[in-house]
């Protein structure tokens, strides 16, 4: 009964390391979300992936990448970390039946607290 | 574009006030409202989801309603609680698409 889990939980980069922040849901979900949350700014959507093999670009794509792995994991990577992408990062997973107009909400993992310095 | 704003930003009241938070979105035609709740340092905790058809959705002291007409969702409280302090966001999801545009959320703080 995990819903979305997120690794890490915190982490501080220097300017310039790169890093991977992992995402994994086992709610069979088919869509999921990167969202980062900056003081004043709410959240911003960063990547989603309607479902398994798609990726399509938020808000706020730049000096991020994004892989879905299989259906159950969606990582975001940093390549080249800047102090501008401090913050906290959640990923968030719902199903999204056309059909039904997407019955279902999103479920939020807990969030990576991520410092640049 | 979808916009979506919450007022009021911050909201401070007695123990056992009922309270109405409100949110407004530009693009009536959405799939479903979402609110949610986040306590400081934490993640984002589902409240309730309202699908396009309903007026209104309940859980314990938590009542939503929706006015897609107007444009707008309002959270009610019933008998708040310091419990209940904590910053409520609310969501909608544009029809045709697959993401949620978030406000920036309502801070409130029930006064023991």
């Amino acid at each position: 009964n995990a819903g979305v889990t997120q690794t890490p939980k915190f982490q501080v980069l220097k300017t310039g390391q790169s890093m991977t922040l992992q995402c994994a849901q086992d709610m069979n979900h088919n869509s999921m979300y990167w969202y980062r949350q900056d003081p004043g700014m709410g959240l911003r959507l960063i990547y989603y992936s309607a479902s398994e093999g798609t990726t399509d670009k938020g808000e706020v794509p730049n000096g991020y990448n994004v892989s879905r792995l299989n259906k159950r994991e969606f990582s975001l990577r940093l390549e080249s970390a800047a102090p501008s992408q401090t913050s906290v990062y959640f990923c968030a997973s719902t199903t999204t039946n056309t059909w039904t107009g997407g019955l279902d909400g999103y479920t939020f993992g807990s969030g990576t607290r991520l410092t640049v310095v | 574009k979808q916009e979506v704003t919450q007022i009021p930003a911050a909201l401070s009241v007695p123990e056992g006030e009922n309270l109405v938070l409100n949110c407004s979105f530009t693009d009536s035609a959405i799939y479903n409202l979402q609110w949610f709740r986040q306590d400081p340092g934490k993640g984002l905790t589902s409240l309730l989801l309202i699908q396009s058809s309903q007026r209104e959705q309940t859980s314990g002291r938590l009542n939503a309603s929706l006015d897609k007409s107007s444009g707008r969702s309002t959270l009610y409280i019933a008998a708040s609680q310091p419990g209940d302090s904590a910053t409520y966001l609310c969501a909608s999801r544009p029809s045709g698409t697959y993401k949620y545009i978030f406000g920036t959320g309502t801070r409130l703080k029930v006064l023991a």
